[in-house]
């Protein structure tokens, strides 16, 4: 699976949007972009995943460059319990994810 | 609705001893797998599994067994504990194999100390 580079941290003021960038130049045509979070001490969490088109659930947003070499994953208004590791994965089977170090979020009350 | 239960929570054992982390899922999945974490790392793929009785492995399969005699459990055998093997353990499945869009549910994790 193609590798994918995220900052190690960002901050983020509470109920401000967050911008999180994933760099992703070696992906391939059939690689989606997943997204996953892992708040602390528990299990990382389904956030939100995309092949091509920018995509909206309850959780957040997913911006996908038009060459898809790289994505966003839009917070619209952080809360203090958005203050987690967010990980950007590409997969093309859905199964075996590779987990970097993610980006560490942290949002100032 | 359990999810992913993962058991024990906590365990510490001595070097050389053996143990098995327990993985059981209620929701169907066909896929399993187990990873671990170290501090400050992501998350590294140990053995996954895409149904019962086939198991493969992942990116660090060293030291570790496993075995998918049904499809609800996924046990994580250590045949003989090194300090190396401390860490956090997180079991996931995924409802099918093969679907790009599948999402991976994990449990809460077995934190593992090996003295």
């Amino acid at each position: 699976d193609a590798k994918t580079t995220q900052p190690n941290s960002m901050e983020s003021n509470e109920e401000e949007p967050v911008h999180l960038p994933c760099n992703h130049s070696t992906i391939s045509g059939t690689d989606y972009i997943h997204w996953y979070r892992q708040l602390p001490s528990q299990g990382p969490e389904y956030v939100i995943h995309g092949l091509t088109s920018n995509v909206n659930n309850r959780m957040a947003s997913l911006a996908i460059a038009e060459d898809r070499k790289s994505s966003t994953l839009i917070l619209h208004r952080a809360t203090l319990r958005d203050a987690a590791v967010y990980y950007c994965i590409l997969s093309d089977t859905g199964n075996q994810f590779y987990f970097g170090t993610g980006t560490s979020l942290t949002v100032i009350p | 609705n359990a999810g992913v239960t993962q058991t024990p929570k906590f365990q510490v054992l001595k070097t050389g001893q053996s143990m098995t982390l327990q993985c059981a899922q209620d929701m169907n999945h066909e896929y399993m797998s187990w990873y671990r974490q170290d501090p400050g790392m992501g998350l590294r793929l140990i053995h996954y599994s895409v149904g019962a009785g086939i198991t493969d492995q992942g990116e660090v399969p060293n030291g570790y067994n496993v075995s998918r005699s049904t499809t609800e459990d996924f046990p994580l055998r250590l045949l003989s504990a090194a300090p190396s093997q401390t860490s956090v353990y997180f079991c996931a499945s995924s409802y099918k194999v093969g679907i790009p869009t599948g999402e991976l549910f994990f449990g809460e994790g077995s934190r593992l100390t090996v003295l």
